[in-house]
């Protein structure tokens, strides 16, 4: 089945570690994107990246890194300078000239304990 | 500076009434709206899209209709069941990105 797979769906960190979290997707899409959503706050976007090898900054890019290596991978690394990092990570991918529809995964809830 | 705003954080409707669920955005420069379904611990699910060109849009129980010189839109289910419960995320769209309002929840009571 074709679809985008977040791991791990669950995630626990001490302060001052930095974590990945994978995203993979077998969709055949040329952008991807990762969002945080906060209770109240909706979904902000923290990075994308429209074709492989380049990714631009979305609005809360602080203390998050990326890489875009390969089409189907976009795995976002919360780093230790992110000040709140808890939250559920959202990974999304859509295809270039389409009607804007982005296919979300699972999500990931990260939690600094 | 919020671009696209859900002002109503929550709605209750009866099962097969109708629910009408509001946003308002700021960006001129949105070439499309969407919205979206999200249950609690998963991803959204994709519902309905708009062009900006466009001023309604139905697919089955689901309506959307967009007024661009209010800068409004509006999502109705007719009628509205309770596995319609959920929150509901509307979206503007340009160059391929997307930004996302803080959702509504939506309960329909039985």
């Amino acid at each position: 089945d074709g679809g985008i797979t977040q791991s791990p769906k669950y995630l626990f960190r001490k302060e001052g570690q930095n974590v990945t979290l994978s995203c993979e997707q077998n969709l055949n899409h040329d952008a991807m994107y990762w969002y945080r959503q906060d209770p109240g706050q909706g979904l902000r976007l923290i990075y994308y990246s429209q074709i492989v090898n380049d990714f631009q900054k979305g609005d809360i890019a602080e203390g998050y890194s990326v890489s875009r290596e390969k089409k189907e991978s976009f795995p976002l690394t919360v780093t230790s300078a992110q000040k709140n990092p808890t939250a559920f990570y959202l990974c999304a991918s859509s295809i270039m000239g389409g009607t804007g529809e982005l296919f979300f995964g699972e999500g990931s809830r990260l939690t600094v304990l | 500076d919020q671009q696209v705003k859900q002002n109503s954080p929550s709605l209750s409707v009866q099962e097969g009434r109708i629910s009408i669920l509001n946003c308002d955005y700021t960006n001129s420069m949105f070439d499309y709206f969407l919205w979206y379904k999200k249950y609690p611990a998963e991803g959204p699910t994709f519902l309905i899209s708009i062009s900006s060109i466009k001023d309604k849009n139905e697919d089955g129980r689901f309506t959307v209709f967009l007024n661009k010189s209010a800068k409004h839109l509006s999502l109705h289910i007719v009628p509205s069941q309770p596995g319609d419960s959920a929150v509901y995320f509307c979206a503007g769209g340009s160059n391929y990105k997307l930004t996302f309002g803080k959702g509504t929840l939506l309960t329909v009571n039985p």
